[in-house]
């Protein structure tokens, strides 16, 4: 059964940096791409970012490129989102998931991020 | 960016109704639709993919139709479980955009 794993979310500053990470088990890690995409309190979803399966192809939201990076540690099932210069906007819960092509077909229970001074 | 427009915001119907959901895109997305089913407190699950396609495990009464800009998610008759928020997303461009959702309550 595939499972993904969210952790690493807390209350952060405005201006400052918190990296997500992201275990998954279940399927071979390695052979999928994976996602990340957030949720403001009582708003809808928003893709975030994406990485190709061997970590060569990255993709970004605007409203992140330039502050996020993802990235994947294939040795370990493990899938990253490094965040800089938060700001407030960026207050949601961030799920990574597991990605068919742009289809999102496994989520984790998602990790909260609050920006906030 | 592509924009998707769901409709209506919220669907007040009762159990055993059935319950049409509307997705409707600014520009043509083919048939790289999905959609998903979100509880409170919960991840969304995938429902349908590919505009018509059910994921494994989702029951027959969830039903996905259309292509280009216009789509639907018919439940066939409502369960008690059927009663949350559901998000239509392309996959056809980037970046991938999801619909703002329609809510069904009792």
């Amino acid at each position: 059964e595939v499972q993904l794993l969210e952790s690493g979310g807390g209350l952060v500053q405005p201006g400052g940096s918190l990296r997500l990470s992201c275990a998954a088990s279940g399927f071979t890690f390695s052979n999928y791409d994976l996602s990340w995409v957030r949720q403001a309190p009582g708003k809808g979803l928003e893709w975030v970012s994406g990485i190709s399966f061997g970590g060569v192809n990255t993709y970004y939201a605007d409203s992140v490129r330039g502050r996020f990076t993802i990235s994947r540690d294939n040795s370990k099932n493990t899938l990253y989102l490094q965040m800089n210069s938060l700001r407030a906007e960026d207050t949601a819960v961030y799920f990574c998931a597991h990605d068919m092509g742009g289809t999102y077909n496994r989520w984790g229970q998602g990790t909260l991020l609050t920006v906030s001074s | 960016e592509i924009v998707l427009t769901q409709s209506p915001a919220t669907l007040s119907l009762s159990p055993g109704e059935r319950a049409t959901l509307s997705c409707r895109a600014s520009q043509s997305v083919s048939i790289y639709l999905a959609w998903y089913q979100q509880k409170p407190g919960q991840a969304p699950r995938l429902l349908i993919y590919d505009a018509s396609n059910r994921a494994t495990d989702i029951p027959a009464r969830f039903s996905g139709s259309g292509s280009g800009t216009d789509f639907t998610l018919t439940i066939s008759s409502l369960e008690p479980e059927d009663f949350a928020v559901y998000y239509c997303q392309q996959r056809n461009n980037w970046p991938l955009t999801f619909g703002g959702g329609t809510k069904v309550e009792i």
